[in-house]
Order: C-alpha cells, then structure tokens, then sequence
C-alpha cells in the first residue's frame, strides 16, 4: 500500500548532528519534501527533492533514494532551538490528480 | 502578512451542531487543501482541490464538504459535530503543474473543540 514511515523519536546533543529518516512507498512518486513543525503551530517548510543523492542546504541536508524509498534529514551543528517534530512528506501523482501525503513526523530533541 | 488566511483561529461547538471553517489564499497557487491534526497525532490529508475541483477525498465520512465558492477560497463544512472532531484543521495550497515550485504553504489552522 501506500504510506510514509518515520521514527517517532530521535534525540542528540548541541553541536553535533541529527539525521531523521524517512521512508516511503507510492505508485506515482513525484517528490518528496521536508518539513518542521513546532507544537502548537503549522509545517513550516524546508526542503524539496526529486532526484537521487544529497542536496547540501548548510544546516539542513537532504538525501534521496528513489529505488529504495528512502530518505533522510540531515541536520548538522545542532541547536537547542533545533527541537521540534519533522515530517516528511511524499507528493504522490494519483488518477485524481497530486497529493501530499505526510508521515507521522519524528519528534527530535536536543539536549545541551 | 498572512498569504494563507484562516477563520476562526479558535472555534468551539456544540455536539451535532454545524460549522464552518474559513481558507482564503493569496498565493495564486491553483491547489488547496485540508488536512487535520488531532492532539499529539499525525498531520492526516482530508481533501485536495485542483481549480476548484475536487481532486482527491480522504476523509470517510460525508460529515465533512469543502466548498469552493472562488478559487482561492476552499472552506470546509462539517455537519453533525462530534467530540472525536476535535482537532486543528489546517488549509493548505501549493501550485501545481509542469516545473512548478511543490512547496505547500499551510494557514496558521482552526483549532475546533466539539464539547
């Protein structure tokens, strides 16, 4: 079937990095984005990517996989302010036109 | 400046009463959609509408009607309210076509208590 999985937790220590993951199954795959969502507020969103292999944003990286339906988050040089739930999210190219369909996002917390 | 604009931002209603969630976009996009997050779940996709034609409709019950009355308007009409509604129902567009930018840009959302 079609779905978005994401691990419910992750956490990791200011200053080093955190790489959230996400994987994905869909019949008409057309990109995939990533979002951060704090509590209490709306998706803000991060990054896009359609094509296989990283795509370097500075704090936050991306890294596609089409073949085998996987991506990841990569954030580096982690902050405090860092903590908040990322979901990633499948643009899904269907008979009744496109959707988006989220994952269930991975909360992240970052200690000091 | 909001470019997604969401009315009421706090709703509160009587079980099987009738509301109506508000979405204007001031975006151009020619998609919208709605989804909705109950506390501490997922983001659940309910509708996408594509020039004011329903695209896709996941949501079970008939409970729930988006109407477009414009097409940057996509407002959402729940009938019969129930406690389990109770969610934040965000709105949504993104445009949509050959080579277009896919972000999707969410309103600040409705947050509805049924009680």
């Amino acid at each position: 079937g079609q779905g978005v999985e994401q691990p419910d937790n992750l956490m990791s220590v200011e200053g080093t990095f955190a790489r959230v993951n996400c994987t994905y199954s869909t019949s008409g795959f057309n990109g995939l984005s990533w979002y951060q969502q704090r509590e209490g507020h709306a998706p803000v969103f991060l990054s896009y990517v359609v094509l296989d292999g990283l795509k370097d944003s500075g704090h936050f990286s991306t890294f596609l996989s089409r073949s085998n339906g996987y991506s990841y988050l990569l954030l580096t040089e982690l902050q405090i302010k860092d903590s908040a739930s990322y979901l990633c999210a499948v643009r899904d190219r269907g008979t009744g036109g496109y959707k988006v369909v989220f994952g269930s996002g991975t909360r992240l917390l970052v200690s000091p | 400046d909001p470019k997604i604009i969401q009315k009421p931002k706090y709703l509160v209603a009587v079980t099987g009463s009738e509301k109506i969630l508000i979405c204007e976009q001031y975006l151009g996009h020619n998609a919208m959609y709605w989804y909705r997050q109950s506390a501490k779940k997922p983001l659940e996709f309910m509708f996408s509408y594509s020039y004011q034609k329903l695209m896709d409709n996941q949501t079970a019950s008939s409970r729930f009607q988006p109407q477009s009355s414009k097409k940057n308007h996509l407002d959402l009409q729940i009938t019969a309210l129930k406690p389990d509604d109770s969610a934040t129902y965000f709105c949504a567009s993104s445009q949509e076509g050959r080579g277009a930018n896919t972000e999707v840009f969410f309103g600040k959302g409705t947050r509805l208590t049924v009680v």
